[in-house]
């Protein structure tokens, strides 16, 4: 069965506290790994999608790799709107459905 | 560029009432649908997907039914709401073919009281 795990649960950073989130799967067989960012109420948001181990893809203050085992969210310098839940999904080789992980939850003070 | 709608965004049902919750997606053609539901403080299951037109797949057992009348247009229903039905639901949609990147909608939340 395919599993995602998400951790820390909750994180609160001071603006400009770079720091990571870890997302610990197991499937199959990787199809694709995913990275949403969710604001409250809302729909999740894409952000990337990374195939392979090694693979690594940016947007602004976001980097997100990939290993065999987990993938990172990397926030550099990140202001308060960066604040929401950031939700990883695993999808297996033949499957339509996402496994999605419980979330972590991002809080960033000014 | 694609849009994906959901209405309506809340809604308050009693027990025993029945549901139709409605999703459109502009901007593209023969999108693949998917009805997601995420439980407070966990994460998104799959109900439902479909490749085509009347085509439906189910990914777990439970009161809800889905349609797909028209090409962009994704129907969740329910004859008799449960309790166990509370909840955000979110339609999205892929690219159709392959295992593309799924785009969520705005979602709408459900409480069944």
């Amino acid at each position: 069965e395919d599993q995602v795990t998400q951790s820390p649960e909750a994180l609160r950073l001071q603006e400009g506290e770079s720091s990571s989130l870890n997302c610990s799967y197991t499937v199959s067989g990787l199809r694709g790994l995913f990275w949403y960012r969710q604001d409250p109420g809302k729909g999740p948001e894409f952000l990337f999608t990374l195939y392979s181990a090694g693979e690594e893809k940016e947007k602004e203050r976001l980097k997100a790799t990939l290993t065999k085992k987990e993938s990172f969210l990397h926030i550099t310098a990140p202001k308060p709107e960066d604040s929401a839940t950031y939700l990883c999904a695993v999808q297996a080789t033949g499957r339509r459905a996402l496994t999605f992980g419980s979330g972590t939850r991002l809080q960033v003070q000014p | 560029s694609q849009t994906i709608h959901q209405w309506p965004a809340t809604l308050v049902q009693p027990v025993g009432s029945p549901l139709s919750l409605e999703c459109t997606v502009e901007g593209t053609s023969n999108p693949n649908l998917y009805w997601y539901r995420q439980a407070a403080g966990r994460g998104l299951q799959l109900l439902f997907y479909s490749v085509g037109i009347g085509q439906i797949s189910s990914e777990v057992p439970q009161n809800l039914s889905a349609s797909r009348p028209q090409d962009r247009q994704f129907i969740l229903s329910s004859k008799k709401l449960l309790l166990s039905d509370s909840g955000f639901y979110l339609c999205a949609w892929s690219a159709p073919g392959g295992h593309e990147t799924q785009y969520f909608g705005p979602g709408t939340r459900l409480l069944v009281l």
